[in-house]
């Protein structure tokens, strides 16, 4: 079975500074999709960035980044210049591309922003 | 953040209340998903809808029951549920279920049983 795990509950960064979030996944699938969500404070849950595994590039969305490591089974984000708004939770998250199947989600790890 | 709206926001009911919880999409998608949410666990899939039709029941407690009149809307029927069951049931809705369609989110119903 797939298995999310995010190893950090809690971080903190300064504002303007940079700081990666930590993923790894176990799957016996070869392609497959990898997300990061954030979830802000009595907000709504949105797709920050999404990684197809058959593509080696790294996705990146402004500041968003995410370091892909296929055969270390790792999926970190990367947010640079960290701004009072990137405060949330984020959950990454694993989807076979089987139709059906369901996202499996990791527990989140909250990013506090300090100003 | 209008795509997917939740109502009510906030519920606290007793266990031997009924009620139900109402999600709407606005984005002509044809899938929609009930998820759980609860402190320290991943979210947890509960129920999808594809096309009006369920395609998927996650082992669900029969306390839950699901209906999904039209695409565009999604109820999550409730009674006689139990402390452990408050929790932030998500909604989400898709194009449809294949895997490279997004998921839009709701703002969730924080749902207490006392």
């Amino acid at each position: 079975a797939q298995t999310v795990t995010q190893s950090q509950p809690e971080m903190s960064v300064q504002e303007a500074e940079t700081v990666t979030l930590s993923c790894t996944y176990d799957t016996s699938e070869s392609d497959y999709y990898l997300f990061w969500y954030k979830q802000p404070p009595s907000r709504q849950m949105i797709l920050v960035i999404r990684q197809e595994a058959y593509k080696q590039q790294n996705a990146t969305e402004n500041r968003f980044s995410v370091n892909f490591q296929k055969a270390a089974k790792s999926f970190s984000l990367k947010i640079s210049d960290s701004q009072l708004g990137d405060a949330a939770m984020y959950f990454c998250a694993y989807r076979s591309v089987r139709r059906d199947d369901k996202i499996i989600f990791g527990k989140g790890t909250r990013l506090h922003i300090l100003p | 953040e209008t795509g997917v709206t939740q109502t009510p926001r906030h519920l606290v009911m007793g266990m031997t209340n009924k009620k139900s919880l109402k999600c709407e999409q606005h984005l002509g998608h044809n899938a929609m998903y009930w998820y759980k949410q609860s402190a320290k666990k991943p979210l947890e899939l509960m129920f999808v809808y594809n096309f009006k039709e369920q395609t998927e029941n996650n082992s669900v407690p029969s306390r839950f029951s699901p209906e999904c009149p039209n695409s565009s809307h999604l109820f999550l029927h409730l009674h006689t549920l139990q402390p452990e069951d408050s929790a932030l049931y998500l909604c989400a809705s898709s194009q449809d279920t294949a895997a490279h369609y997004e998921q839009y989110f709701g703002p969730g119903t924080r749902l207490t049983v006392t």
